[in-house]
């Protein structure tokens, strides 16, 4: 089964509108963290997000949320009021970490490619 | 003032060759990682240090060795290339493995 799946290769958005992107993830590691990154067509990648599995909120960075559904394993990025700047790769990440710390594996899903429409 | 730094940023060679790729990060970070993205962007860890030991060592070649002379450098030696391994390689660090990582630009890596 895949680790990190993320489900839509492309998405337009308008301009000033908001826009989410979809992530799944699998595991049974009871601890485990989650990251967004953004890869524009200059090539870099820029970490936007993060949600640990135990943290009871869903994490907020400016624009970018994250709608963290524990139970149905999601952790959908939410841009809000999309700039033309936005328009790049979305990659969603999985971190697991046994006990201990000592083991940890990173898996990085395909990508949702948006696309932001002056 | 450059996070992480990787060198060179292109890298163009022909197939059979040795070569290698430095990481450098200011951040004051544990740990490191490199991984290597394919033509369709997928994105796969190689491998990971925390205090320059290695704790993520995926099933990758064994022509691919990587070196943390320290806990801020973690270099990326390719014996005997093959045109497989063109691909954006890129190294990344952070405070601790369960913590965000912050990239360096990649380095581009070319097989003639």
């Amino acid at each position: 089964a895949q680790k990190i799946t993320q489900t839509q290769p492309g998405m337009f958005v308008q301009e000033k509108e908001a826009v989410t992107l979809d992530c799944t993830y699998d595991t049974s590691d009871p601890s485990y963290g989650l990251f967004w990154y953004k890869q524009p067509s200059s090539g870099e990648m820029i970490f936007l997000i993060y949600q640990g599995s135990y943290d009871q909120q869903n994490a907020t960075e400016g624009r970018y949320s994250l709608n963290f559904q524990k139970a149905r394993k999601s952790a959908n990025l939410v841009i809000s009021a999309s700039q033309l700047g936005d328009s790049a790769m979305y990659f969603c990440a999985m971190r697991e970490v046994s006990q201990g710390g000592g083991y940890q594996k990173v898996t990085f899903g395909i990508g949702t490619k948006l696309q932001v429409i002056p | 003032d450059t996070a992480v730094s990787q060198t060179p940023k292109y890298l163009v060679t022909q197939m059979g060759n040795d070569k290698s790729i430095k990481c450098e990060q200011n951040l004051g970070h544990d740990t490191m990682y490199w991984y290597k993205q394919d033509s369709k962007k997928f994105l796969k860890i190689m491998f990971s240090y925390n205090n320059k030991e290695l704790i993520i060592n995926e099933t990758v070649p064994n022509r691919f060795s990587p070196k943390s002379p320290d806990k801020a450098h973690l270099n990326l030696h390719i014996n005997s290339l093959e045109l497989g391994d063109s691909a954006v390689y890129f190294c990344a660090s952070s405070h601790a493995p369960n913590q965000p990582q912050h990239f360096g630009d990649g380095t581009r890596l070319s097989i003639l």
